[in-house]
C-alpha cells in the first residue's frame, strides 16, 4: 500500500526552466493538495483539488499551475522556475469534506532553482 | 494575527522528560484539533486528534484543548530519542477542506 507517491524526490533547475511534479494516491481520496515548506514559513498551500475536475488556489499560487488528471493524480507545474521557488514540495490527500480531514502526505520533492 | 501561533523552538530535553508543546489559535469556529509529527526529510503524519474541548490520551501522548482560552497542548510522557521530530498543530473548523497549520515546534530528545 503505497499511499501518496511523489516524483521526483530531488530536482535542480536553472532559472527559467519548467518542470512538472507528479503526485499519485491509491487511497481513493477525493481531496488532494500541494504545499511548499520553507524554514520559518511552515506549510503553505499552493493549490488544492476538492474532487476530480476541480482545482482552487491556496495561499501562494503565483508561478504555479495544477492539473487534477483523474481521481488518483494531481500534478504541479512550474512554467518558468525562479530561485524563490526553491523549497520542499509536499503533495497530500484526504478522504474528502467534513470534519474528517486527516491529510496523508508524500515524502516530498526537494527543488533547488539556481 | 495569524490563525495559529506555535513556538518553533527548538526544544531540547533529556530522555525521560515530560514534554509540553503548545499552540494558540484565533478562530472560534475551530472544532477539530490535530497534531502531526514530521521526521527530518519526511512528510508530516497524523499523530492524534481531538474533537472540541477536553483531553485525549494515546499511550505516552496526551492532547488537550481549552476552547475558552483557544489553547492547544500536546504532552509527551517518558520522552524517547525516537520522539525527536517537528510537531505541527492543525486546527480545523470541520467544514473546510483547507487545513490550517502551525509553523511546527522542533523537538530534540537527548539520550
Amino acid at each position: 500500500n503505497a499511499g501518496v507517491t511523489q516524483t521526483p524526490k530531488f530536482q535542480v533547475l536553472k532559472t527559467g526552466q519548467s518542470m512538472t511534479l507528479q503526485c499519485a494516491q491509491d487511497m481513493n481520496h477525493n481531496s488532494m493538495y500541494w504545499y511548499r515548506q520553507d524554514p520559518g514559513m511552515g506549510l503553505r498551500l499552493i493549490y488544492y483539488s476538492a474532487s476530480e475536475g476541480t482545482t482552487d488556489k491556496g495561499e501562494v499560487p503565483n508561478g504555479y499551475n495544477v492539473s487534477r488528471l483523474n481521481k488518483r493524480e494531481f500534478s504541479l507545474r512550474l512554467e518558468s522556475a525562479a530561485p524563490s521557488q526553491t523549497s520542499v514540495y509536499f503533495c497530500a490527500s484526504s478522504p474528502g469534506t467534513g470534519w474528517n480531514t486527516e491529510a496523508f502526505f508524500g515524502q516530498g520533492t526537494r527543488l533547488t532553482v539556481v | 494575527q495569524k490563525e495559529v501561533e506555535q513556538d518553533p523552538g527548538p526544544l531540547s530535553v533529556p530522555e525521560g522528560a515530560i514534554v509540553s508543546l503548545n499552540c494558540t489559535y484565533s478562530n472560534s469556529a475551530f472544532q477539530y484539533f490535530m497534531w502531526y509529527r514530521q521526521y527530518s526529510r519526511k512528510g508530516p503524519e497524523l499523530l492524534m486528534y481531538t474533537y472540541s474541548s477536553g483531553n485525549k490520551e494515546d499511550g505516552r501522548f496526551t492532547a488537550q484543548v481549552d476552547k475558552s482560552s483557544k489553547y492547544i497542548s500536546l504532552f509527551i510522557r517518558d520522552s524517547q530519542p525516537s520522539d525527536s521530530a517537528t510537531y505541527l498543530c492543525a486546527p480545523n473548523a470541520g467544514n473546510n477542506r483547507k487545513l490550517i497549520w502551525g509553523l511546527g515546534t522542533s523537538l530534540a530528545v537527548n539520550p
